[in-house]
């Protein structure tokens, strides 16, 4: 069955670093998702890709977070600089266009910043 | 910010039981999804109730939806150790079809 495939599983940074999270979504979904998910709460999201484009990024705090999706296939988000508070789970989900109301989810990226 | 509110935010029960979970929301939705998460892991769509619709059953799972009173529910019916998980609902308002998801209910089924 396929799968939203995240890379890295678990990074460990100190603050003021940068961090990047990859997301390859299942082939042909071509609605991407960026969700941040704190210990004990449920995922919030950050920013919204329709093929290459942004829908939505009204939540992505733009002044350290940044995400791209040039080809309209996978993703990164990047986080410049890293803060404490930005320890979270950071979850990719995908989603048919004509089913959008469905998301596929990744296993997500653990991130704690030092 | 999130929209639903899970109650309770944890349930203890033994297997074989029934467990039920409740969402609540704030404002009009075209439809209302749950999801399922183990420790660690990303989130699995379970189950999609619309607005237009007021009970929808899979499998051992069964949702109920009252918009009048902004709230749904989650029955597990028979529940198994395997059940344990977080459990969230997911509302979508109709603004470019994104989900808002609740705090979660943290199930424990113990075998």
């Amino acid at each position: 069955e396929a799968e939203v495939a995240q890379s890295p599983r678990y990074k460990i940074t100190e603050k003021s670093q940068a961090v990047a999270f990859w997301c390859d979504p299942i082939s042909g979904h071509a609605t991407l998702y960026w969700y941040r998910q704190i210990l004990g709460q449920g995922p919030e999201l950050l920013v919204q890709f329709q093929d290459e484009s942004v829908v939505d990024d009204s939540q992505l705090p733009k002044d350290r977070f940044s995400a791209e999706r040039l080809k309209g296939v996978d993703s990164t988000l990047k986080i410049q600089p890293a803060e404490l508070g930005d320890s979270a789970m950071y979850l990719c989900a995908s989603s048919f266009v004509e089913q959008r109301n469905i998301q596929y989810f990744g296993a997500g990226t653990r991130l704690s910043v030092l | 910010s999130q929209q639903g509110e899970e109650d309770p935010q944890a349930l203890s029960i033994q297997e074989g039981e029934n467990a039920t979970m409740n969402c609540s929301y704030k404002t009009s939705i075209n439809n209302l999804q749950w999801y399922r998460q183990n420790s660690g892991r990303g989130l699995v769509h379970l189950i999609l109730i619309r607005s237009n619709e007021r009970e929808k059953h899979s499998g051992r799972l069964r949702v109920t939806l009252d918009t009048s009173k902004k709230s749904s529910s989650l029955l597990i019916t028979a529940s198994r150790a395997a059940d344990t998980a977080s459990y969230f609902c997911a509302t979508d308002a109709g603004a470019g079809n994104m989900l808002t998801f609740g705090g979660g209910t943290r199930l424990m089924v113990k075998p």
